[in-house]
């Protein structure tokens, strides 16, 4: 089956801009992750939801960041004001059902950021 | 804080060669090690470690946890430029078993 994809793959804009970058998850999945990866380091936690509400959001870095997923499938990731510090690739995850952490997560292929 | 550190951070082998990647951590209320292979953008799911000792296999990568010192290895046979990527390592704890804690990640160029 179709596994997680994210749009779009790549997004440039300006300093100062608001942008907004999509998740689909896998079809059935009730948990979602969001995750931030600057270069040469290693993915970093976002926010999780479980269903349509976010379970945690303890690694959103300022009230810039914020995301939605109301219907409980696809979620959006919000910025705010962006600053050029916000470049990085932002990955968006899936699992089954969450919360247990013997659910595996599967990943898209993130979105490119770069604020100018 | 939770930290989880691999070594080396890059390593650049022939074709054929074996290696071994390793991944230390320091987790309050450990639960689980995660093996991720990273081309391009996204992240694939290798491994899942949780017990000590009990190797992993799959075709020529396996890997094993040891929970009393704190690390795991990632070993690859045989290796192809297939192989080339970057492998992630990841812990989760048990307050939240979800939010995957990386490390910086180990680059590995498998040459003709």
């Amino acid at each position: 089956g179709a596994g997680v994809s994210q749009t779009p793959s790549n997004k440039v804009t300006e300093k100062g801009k608001y942008v907004e970058l999509r998740c689909d998850p896998i079809s059935g999945h009730t948990a979602l992750y969001w995750y931030r990866q600057s270069l040469g380091q290693g993915p970093e936690f976002l926010i999780y939801f479980q269903g349509t509400g976010a379970a945690d959001d303890s690694g959103l870095p300022n009230d810039r960041f914020f995301a939605v997923r109301p219907e409980g499938s696809v979620s959006t990731l919000k910025i705010q004001r962006t600053e050029r510090g916000d470049s990085a690739v932002y990955l968006c995850a899936s699992s089954l059902t969450g919360g247990a952490s013997t659910d595996t997560q599967y990943f898209g292929p993130g979105t490119r950021l770069t604020v100018l | 804080e939770d930290k989880v550190v691999q070594s080396p951070l890059s390593l650049v082998v022939h074709e054929g060669d074996t290696v071994t990647l390793n991944c230390s951590y320091e987790v309050t209320n450990f639960r689980s090690l995660l093996w991720y292979k990273q081309e391009k953008k996204a992240p694939t799911f290798l491994f899942m470690l949780t017990s000590s000792g009990i190797e992993k296999k799959s075709g020529r990568l396996s890997s094993i946890l040891d929970k009393k010192e704190l690390f795991s290895i990632l070993n690859i046979t045989a290796t192809q430029t297939g192989d080339s990527a970057v492998y992630l390592c990841a812990a989760t704890n048990s307050n939240s078993g979800y939010a995957l804690n990386f490390g910086k990640g180990t680059s590995l160029l498998v040459t003709p």
